[in-house]
């Protein structure tokens, strides 16, 4: 069964940048049929996507987030991770990494809450 | 425009069932999507992908109580004898080339 872990600052300053790693064990980080994924939600909303990326090393990101948002992958480590940089408030989430298969998102994280603050 | 719509909020009474919809925006009725439960606190979890005939495929370990059906572009998620653990909220994912869509979801109470 395929696990995943998040880990990376809980406090972040406005303007900087924050970097997630995602650990995945239970699975292949290099299967052709998976896509790894970012999602975030607010404290008391909704989830949001933030991207994902596959093991070939094409991105998609969600155009909101496309100016400030990197996702990368090492294969070897078989972590993934992503930068958000000049991150504000609104940044303020509960991140999780997932494995998207196909379509639909099967495995998640069990989230790291990032909170931006001076 | 990819969007699903979801009621706010829904409640039953434990034990009974209930009907959670989801719907796909104009021109996407043939998508499939996803149902995810996010139990207080925790982390949300994979339950099924939904296709448009109502086929659909479950995660692991989800209970038998758990099913999905659909009409038109509408996804239905149905919960029987409705547990305590059932209270949470549910949230449908869709997905087409380069990007995924949630559903603002419904938070479900058990009487």
């Amino acid at each position: 069964q395929v696990q995943l872990q998040e880990s990376g600052p809980g406090l972040v300053k406005p303007l900087q940048t924050v970097s997630l790693t995602c650990t995945v064990s239970g699975g292949s980080i290099s299967s052709g049929d998976s896509y790894w994924s970012w999602i975030r939600q607010p404290p008391g909303k909704g989830l949001e996507w933030i991207g994902y990326i596959h093991y070939s090393g094409s991105t998609f990101y969600s155009t909101s987030l496309k100016s400030r948002v990197t996702i990368s992958l090492d294969t070897s480590k078989t972590q993934f991770s992503l930068r958000l940089s000049s991150v504000t408030v609104a940044d303020t989430a509960v991140y999780y990494c997932a494995r998207e298969k196909g379509g639909p998102i099967d495995y998640w994280g069990q989230g790291t809450l990032v909170t931006v603050s001076s | 425009q990819l969007v699903l719509t979801q009621s706010p909020s829904a409640s039953a009474s434990l034990g009974a069932s209930v009907k959670l919809t989801c719907t796909l925006s104009s021109g996407h009725s043939s998508f499939a999507i996803a149902w995810h439960q996010q139990q207080p606190e925790k982390g949300p979890r994979y339950l099924m992908k939904l296709n448009s005939d109502g086929s659909h495929n479950k995660g692991d370990g989800i209970p038998d109580r758990f099913s999905g059906s659909s009409f038109g572009a509408e996804r239905y998620l149905t919960i029987s004898s409705l547990q305590s653990e059932d209270e949470a909220v549910y949230y449908c994912q869709t997905w087409t080339t380069g990007i995924q869509v949630f559903g603002g979801g419904t938070k479900l109470t058990v009487l």
